[in-house]
């Protein structure tokens, strides 16, 4: 059974800083890995997918990269704003199947 | 821009009590999921659906069960609702299985339920 992995679980950082989310995946044979955003008592927000054939993506200060082959994902983000405070999840695709696995999530704090 | 709507952001209910928890998506989308979240938990899928009048048990289907008589509706039942039945609840949506490996689930803002 596939499982997600987040490292950390909690993130307090001051405004500026430079970050990376770590997120790791039991089962190489998958489909696509996204990362979500989630505000307090909000649902969530797609951020990044990466393909099962790529790489990496990036949107603005946002950064994901994917090694398939070593069950790994680590989301980077930029000079961290106060508003990048939220919750950041991982989640895969099993190969053929629409549901997806996710982590626990790591908080992020990020402190003015 | 996909809209996936939840009937109600937050419900109190008795312990026994039929819930029923409406989701709506916009987007002709033929995927659509259940899932509770719990802190130290996660995100833990309890029923999807492929198509109308179709479902699936997730991980957790216990004390659920889901209707899907129209294609932008899906409903989670607790048939009789008890106290460990507390918790946010989300739906998603999601174009079908295979149109692109590049599809992404949207999310509605979630009902958090209450259950006493």
């Amino acid at each position: 059974k596939q499982e997600v992995t987040q490292i950390p679980a909690a993130l307090s950082v001051p405004e500026g800083e430079n970050l990376v989310l770590n997120c790791s995946f039991t089962d190489s044979a998958i489909y696509n890995l996204q990362w979500f955003r989630q505000d307090p008592g909000k649902g969530l927000t797609s951020l990044l997918l990466i393909q099962s054939s790529q790489r990496e993506q990036t949107s603005g200060r946002l950064n994901a990269s994917l090694d398939k082959s070593s069950g790994r994902s680590t989301l980077y983000i930029a000079a961290s704003q106060p508003g990048d405070s939220a919750t950041y999840l991982c989640a895969v695709r099993p190969g053929g199947y629409s549901t997806l696995t996710f982590g626990k999530g790591t908080m992020l704090l990020v402190s003015p | 821009d996909v809209k996936v709507t939840q009937s109600s952001r937050y419900l109190v209910k008795r312990t026994g009590e039929k819930v029923f928890l409406e989701c709506v998506q916009d987007m002709d989308h033929e995927n659509m999921f259940w899932y509770r979240q719990d802190p130290g938990l996660g995100l833990r899928l309890i029923y999807f659906s492929y198509d109308v009048k179709m479902k699936e048990k997730g991980d957790i289907p216990e004390g659920y069960s889901v209707s899907r008589e129209k294609k932008e509706r899906f409903s989670l039942i607790l048939e009789s609702a008890s106290t460990n039945q507390t918790s946010m609840y989300l739906c998603a949506s999601s174009p079908r299985t295979g149109s692109s490996s590049a599809d992404t689930q949207y999310f509605g803002p979630g009902t958090r339920l209450t259950v006493l």
